[in-house]
């Protein structure tokens, strides 16, 4: 596609549920991210997968959070167990092509009740 | 922690005033980079400054960078109000991969 495209938009789950969010990356990207950003705040890194190689998980702030990605493009990122903590709007970026620059999606907005 | 951190939290100009907005950071990179995000959703990338270069110039914008004082600017000039938005300053530390690491951002508001 055009651009980094995230699903759903928005998302309104019941404390205790699992929940899964889509990122598709822009075709060809080798590099693909996941933040966190809570209302007001910077962005929180979360993880970072790079073509092949094993991925940086080192900001998945618990074990209730992983993610995937398959066949080097879709990513899935997925909440067990929802918190109201988790409440917050999640970020998808790609970046590849050697310019450094990130592409990033339009975020889906979780709201845990 | 946030690699980046922004100073000021928060600037309140008028338009056709400039903009200026720091960034300071901890450890050696390969490059910084500054993004705009509206009313919360995706970010927009502004420009990207290698660790090798000095100054940047993109339109209204001017970015600067200090690696030995490990700090970069962002100035707007001739702010309009559609300039209103988050600024972040996001680096790309020198460990072999372009791991982003973001600071808390700058909160622009540029009044008519």
């Amino acid at each position: 596609g055009a651009g980094v495209s995230q699903s759903p938009s928005n998302k309104v789950t019941e404390k205790g549920k699992d929940v899964e969010l889509r990122c598709d990356p822009i075709s060809g990207h080798t590099a693909l991210y996941w933040y966190r950003q809570s209302l007001g705040q910077g962005l929180e890194f979360l993880i970072y997968f790079q073509g092949n190689s094993a991925p940086d998980k080192s900001g998945l702030p618990s074990d209730r959070f992983s993610a995937e990605r398959t066949g080097g493009s879709v990513s899935t990122l997925t909440i067990q167990r929802t918190q109201q903590e988790d409440s917050a709007v999640y970020l998808c970026a790609s970046s590849g092509g050697g310019q450094g620059k990130s592409f990033f999606g339009q975020g889906t907005r979780l709201t845990v009740v | 922690s946030q690699q980046g951190e922004e100073d000021p939290q928060a600037l309140s100009i008028q338009e056709g005033e400039n903009a200026t907005m720091n960034c300071s950071y901890k450890t050696s990179i390969n490059n910084l980079q500054w993004y705009r995000q509206n009313s919360g959703r995706g970010l927009v990338h502004l420009i990207l400054i290698r660790s090798n270069e000095r100054e940047k110039h993109s339109g209204r914008l001017r970015v600067t960078l200090d690696t030995s004082k490990k700090s970069s600017s962002l100035l707007i000039t001739a702010s309009r109000a559609a300039d209103t938005a988050s600024y972040f300053c996001a680096t790309d530390f020198s460990g072999g991969y372009n791991k982003l690491i973001f600071g808390a951002g700058t909160r622009l508001a540029v009044h008519p």
